[in-house]
């Protein structure tokens, strides 16, 4: 139990779905962060909210469009997505985004299927 | 733009054998450092983590990493590897943001799948 919960675990989609991943952070943290996970390639920074304002976006498809509400919960909602696209989507938070020697904790992930 | 490099990929050892993975980072400025284990249908987990003094760091499970600035390095070790040490190593770096100049974010390694036989 890491304190931060993605849902669903796994998603099955056609390309012209619309669906939404949910994160939940537990930890009372101000940042949050998505990233992609591809087999064979480093974790892909996606976008980074500190108290809900966003403050990275690397050049991500619109296709992809992430939401917080609130510091405590984080969504990615998904529109006409490739078959490229299909990876493990990872959620994580950190107490802030500007201390270095923060660790941030990471959900279970969601794996996306895009048929 | 900033990379992180984790030259083996796949690695297998013996229980018992010496572990070392190496991690280089192209980043010149003031970086803060960690290691993630992934075990299998696990989440990350981080390891262990340097960002200033002693440059060798002690984490979890009896793993150590040294943090050699000239070479921009960041070396996991251990001594003797277990079985349950089976996982996926990430290596990442925390450097500035590119849009704001400010804040960290963590730039990752492709990481490298370590096998543990018995």
């Amino acid at each position: 139990e890491t304190g931060v919960t993605q849902t669903p675990r796994h998603l099955v989609m056609g390309m012209t779905n619309k669906k939404s991943l949910k994160c939940e952070q537990h930890l009372g943290h101000n940042a949050m962060y998505w990233y992609k996970q591809s087999a064979k390639k480093p974790l892909e920074l996606m976008f980074v909210y500190s108290l809900e304002e966003r403050v990275e976006n690397n050049s991500v498809p619109s296709r992809f469009s992430p939401e917080c509400p609130n510091s405590s919960h984080l969504f990615l909602h998904l529109h006409t997505l490739q078959p490229e696209d299909s990876a493990l989507y990872l959620c994580a938070s950190s107490p802030t985004v500007q201390q270095g020697n923060q660790p941030q904790h990471f959900g279970d992930g969601t794996r996306l299927s895009i048929l | 733009a900033q990379s992180v490099s984790q030259h083996n990929h796949h690695v297998i050892l013996s229980e018992a054998a010496s572990l070392e993975l190496g991690c280089n980072y192209s980043y010149g400025g003031t970086v803060n450092l960690f290691w993630y284990v992934q075990y299998p249908g696990q989440h990350l987990q981080l390891l262990l983590k340097y960002f200033s003094g002693d440059p060798l760091v002690k984490g979890i499970k009896g793993f150590e990493a040294e943090f050699i600035k000239s070479k921009f390095s960041f070396n996991l070790r251990k001594p003797s590897v277990q079985w349950s040490d089976t996982a996926e190593y990430f290596c990442a770096v925390k450097t500035p943001f590119i849009l704001t100049g400010g804040g960290n974010k963590l730039t990752f390694g492709t990481g490298t799948q370590l096998k543990v036989e018995l």
